[in-house]
């Protein structure tokens, strides 16, 4: 299995809504990753997941929660989203944080309204 | 800090003429390098990628791309466009940063394709 898997795969959700971004792979891979992708533009990191810990945080808002339960799930967390936060939400992983190549998911296309 | 250039925002090419997309990039040693597709609304899908070993790399879809150090280039081609090729390219560079292989995107390439 070479695959990542992203569920839902459209969300829209009020301003006022909590709801949450599902990731899995089960490839055996320690290394996992949000990108944040606006209409027209190329991913943007958001946060790193090495070896079902935080490493790396892009200077998120607080709006968004990751979540690493094991080392095949990476979640994120939405809570009062505003507008801008609309786009495609990518999840990667790799087999280590050392190694280059990324695998991505599909996305989530999340409208907040 | 690593970067890459994708000079053409947007290529239109006609169906069956050849296409190169061209990428430059910015990495201080010897650099991964990725070409991914992107189909509207789709994820990212890797085209070929070069770590070492020969310049020439050839990937899916009938793509190959051309690892050039003294140009810091890594062009993407096909000989011939097919329909489906329609799409949004994104170069990439990959290199260690904060612990971990940190992947830069280009700005991509959207590519027209007309019968």
């Amino acid at each position: 299995d070479t695959e990542v898997t992203q569920t839902p795969k459209h969300l829209v959700m009020g301003m006022t809504n909590k709801k949450s971004l599902k990731c899995e792979q089960h490839m055996g891979h320690r290394a996992m990753y949000w990108y944040k992708q606006k209409a027209k533009k190329p991913p943007e990191l958001m946060f790193v997941y090495s070896y079902e810990k935080l490493s790396i945080n892009e200077s998120v808002p607080s709006r968004f929660s990751p979540e690493c339960p094991n080392s095949s799930l990476l979640n994120l967390h939405l809570h009062a989203l505003q507008p801008e936060d609309s786009a495609l939400y990518l999840c990667a992983s790799s087999q280590d944080p050392g190694a280059p190549r990324k695998f991505f998911g599909p996305g989530t296309r999340l409208t907040v309204l | 800090a690593q970067s890459v250039t994708q000079p053409d925002i947007h290529i239109t090419v006609s169906e069956g003429a050849s296409l190169e997309l061209r990428c430059n990039y910015s990495y201080g040693a010897t650099p991964y390098l990725f070409w991914y597709v992107q189909s509207p609304g789709q994820g990212l899908q890797l085209l070929l990628k070069y770590f070492s070993g020969d310049t020439l790399v050839q990937g899916i879809k009938g793509f190959e791309a051309e690892f050039k150090r003294s140009q810091s280039s890594f062009n993407l081609r096909k000989p011939s466009v097919h329909w489906s090729d329609a799409a949004e390219y994104f170069c990439a560079v990959g290199g260690y940063s904060g612990g971990y292989q940190k992947v830069t995107f280009g700005i991509g390439t959207k590519l027209q394709v007309i019968p």
